[in-house]
């Protein structure tokens, strides 16, 4: 079955470094790719998505290409702020069905001033 | 987006003992979903819930643990009964809005139950 494949964490960061989270996925058909995040103490939000090969989802400062040759979809984000400090879940919508969400285990990432 | 609601935010319950959990939407839409997530871990899907059907649900899951209902487009209920600690775990609901011209895959989520049971 599908399924989606995240590096592991805790990430440690200082401010204003560069952050990469990896993640990839294993899917029939063409799945849309999702980055969640969870901040403490609280449910997801969608932080951005892509639907289809080659797109760029983005927002607040965070960037992800879907990569079919590689069937990845890593999150980047050039300059972390303490305020980003939270967990990360990559997923993904199956294909037909009821396209429901298949979920990363999930990365925390920690950002210390 | 949607506007999603659950209630309560976070309970604590004895062993044995039901709860019920809400989850109500500012519009309309088809899909509802219940999830898991168990204390450090990922999300995992319950079962999702239409309107007007039966809800269907994953793997490990079943219907006289986890009676769900749909009375309606906006509206959802959860309930985790006869609880033991291994039920302790925050619950969110989730849906995926009606929308047209667009891909219509796009979930999004309640901001979770907490609930502990003793």
């Amino acid at each position: 079955g599908d399924s989606v494949t995240q590096m592991e964490g805790p990430v440690t960061l200082s401010e204003e470094a560069f952050l990469t989270i990896n993640c990839t996925y294993t899917a029939t058909g063409y799945p849309s790719l999702f980055w969640y995040v969870q901040y403490p103490g609280e449910g997801l939000q969608l932080l951005l998505k892509a639907t289809k090969a080659d797109d760029k989802g983005s927002n607040k400062g965070f960037e992800a290409t879907y990569r079919k040759e590689t069937t990845s979809f890593h999150l980047e984000k050039g300059s972390v702020q303490v305020s980003d400090s939270a967990v990360y879940f990559c997923a993904l919508s199956e294909t037909g069905g009821y396209n429901k969400l298949i979920f990363g285990a999930g990365t925390r990432l920690a950002v210390h001033p | 987006s949607a506007v999603i609601s659950q209630k309560p935010s976070r309970d604590i319950c004895q062993r044995g003992t039901s709860l019920t959990i809400q989850c109500q939407v500012d519009s309309q839409v088809t899909m509802m979903f219940w999830y898991r997530q168990q204390p450090g871990q990922s999300l995992t899907l319950i079962a999702t819930a239409n309107q007007g059907s039966e809800a269907t649900y994953e793997s490990g899951f079943v219907i006289d643990k986890f009676p769900i209902s749909r009375p309606n487009l906006t509206f959802s209920t959860l309930t985790v009964s006869n609880m033991s600690p291994e039920d302790s775990s925050i619950y969110l609901c989730s849906v995926r809005p009606s929308t047209r011209g667009l891909r219509a895959d796009t979930q999004y989520f309640g901001p979770g139950t907490r609930l502990t049971v003793l």
